[in-house]
């Protein structure tokens, strides 16, 4: 089964400042996708990947996969205190039948210091 | 747009009960999950549907767990008997297309918080 690490598990950073969250696999990541939580909340979805070497941007957020589609960062300009919450990584894998599911890290929590 | 709903947002319940949670996805999706989050295993696939029809249900833990989804509209996960290791948030989340996530993101409802005593 896929399995995605991510570091930091917790990050603390003074508004204003930038930060960058790294989700690994071992394996090749065939669609990476972002989500936020916030306490209580559910996922929301920030931004999917697919090719290897592609970037997106979304306000203050960037993401990119790296080109071995193994590794991708998300990185945060300008941090804000909305910007807080748990932000996970979600990866395509195969589960048979011609069929893929969405397997998650278990979260970076960023907390962000006025 | 109405996004995925669920029901209850927070449920006690004493161990050895039943419980039911309640999934409205999102209108005209194909795809239903249904997901598991603790702090110790972070977020786990419980089972997922296409069609309303059950393809994969590996992640359900043991025979205490089902989950149904008799129209397009709904679908409910029962856990009976409920025990303190079930204490957990459940999401419910929903997708457009067949193939399980396919190229398309999960929309996630809320949650809904168990707590069982």
């Amino acid at each position: 089964s896929q399995e995605l690490e991510q570091s930091p598990q917790s990050l603390i950073v003074q508004e204003g400042k930038n930060l960058t969250i790294n989700c690994t696999s071992s394996k090749t990541l065939y669609g990476l996708y972002w989500y936020k939580q916030k306490y209580g909340e559910g996922l929301i979805f920030l931004m999917m990947l697919q090719k290897g070497g592609e970037e997106k941007s979304h306000e203050k957020i960037t993401a990119k996969l790296d080109e071995k589609k193994q590794q991708s960062s998300l990185h945060i300009t300008a941090s804000q205190p909305s910007h807080a919450g748990i932000y996970l990584c979600g990866a395509r894998a195969y589960s048979g039948a011609g069929s893929y599911q969405l397997t998650f890290g278990k979260g970076t929590k960023l907390s962000v210091i006025p | 747009d109405a996004g995925v709903i669920q029901s209850p947002r927070h449920e006690v319940t004493e161990m050895g009960q039943e419980v039911t949670l309640r999934c409205k996805p999102i209108s005209g999706h194909n795809s239903l999950f249904w997901y598991r989050q603790t702090m110790m295993r972070g977020l786990e696939l419980l089972i997922y549907f296409n069609n309303n029809v059950p393809i994969d249900d590996s992640g359900m833990p043991e025979d205490r767990f089902s989950a149904k989804m008799p129209n397009a509209s709904f679908s409910t996960l029962k856990i009976q008997p409920s025990e303190p290791r079930d204490s957990a948030v459940y999401f419910c989340a929903s997708s457009p297309g067949t193939g399980g996530a396919g190229r398309s993101p999960l929309h996630f409802g809320n949650g809904t918080r168990l707590t069982v005593t």
